[in-house]
């Protein structure tokens, strides 16, 4: 079993709806949580960083439940430009940065 | 603003073949890593190092090696390159929590 797993893709949307992806870690020592963004063939950046208290950017909302273990990243009002892979990002040394663990991604395509 | 600069850019082996990949940070960032990335699995953690002189294996540490001699560098060298690791490369710097990646290196062993 992978250490961080996210749902399987691709998600296929129309523009506006809302899409909801779903992560669990199975590492309990885990530290910090992130939702990264991957474009075709580029390298992944930062989209948020996830807390426990639930967080919000704009349209995207990470929450974090320590107790299951589950991470998850709502995009509401999907726009084309958000068609990319996202990736799961578990942290287990805290903020030290240097061992980040990636789910396998989720793809999104955002459709007109 | 060069952030991580790794190069070659795009490479292809033969099997047996050495090389190093190149992997340079001007953020002055503590930490860094070698990930590889391959269709389906995500990025996976080769090697990563927490400063200078320091390194430690990741999740696929197996025929690659690193050091870290600077802050700035983390060279990444396979030693007997095989077709299995035909894969995209990434190199990443990070402080405190985010990465910041390299635009990556597209292997070939063939």
């Amino acid at each position: 079993r992978k250490e961080v797993e996210q749902d399987p893709g691709p998600f296929n949307v129309p523009e506006g709806a809302t899409v909801a992806f779903n992560c669990t870690y199975s590492n309990s020592a885990s530290q910090s949580f992130f939702w990264y963004r991957q474009d075709c063939r580029k390298e992944p950046k930062l989209l948020m960083s996830v807390y426990s208290s639930g967080n919000e950017d704009g349209r995207f909302t990470a929450q974090l439940n320590r107790a299951s273990q589950y991470i998850s990243l709502l995009i509401r009002d999907s726009k084309l430009s958000d068609s990319a892979t996202y990736l799961c990002v578990v942290n287990r040394e805290g903020n030290q940065g240097g061992k980040l663990i990636f789910g396998q991604g989720t793809e999104l395509s955002v459709k007109p | 603003n060069a952030g991580v600069t790794q190069t070659p850019k795009f490479q292809v082996l033969k099997t047996g073949q050495s090389m190093t990949l190149q992997c340079a940070q001007d953020m002055n960032h503590e930490y860094m890593s070698w990930y590889r990335q391959d269709p389906g699995m995500g990025l996976r953690l080769i090697h990563y190092s927490v400063g200078a002189g320091i390194t430690d294996q990741g999740e696929v540490p197996n025929g690659y090696n690193v050091s870290r001699s600077t802050t700035e560098d983390f060279p990444l060298r396979l030693l007997s390159a095989a077709p299995s690791q035909t894969s995209v490369y990434f190199c990443a710097s990070s402080y405190p929590d985010e990465a910041f990646f390299g635009q990556g290196t597209r292997l070939t062993v063939v």
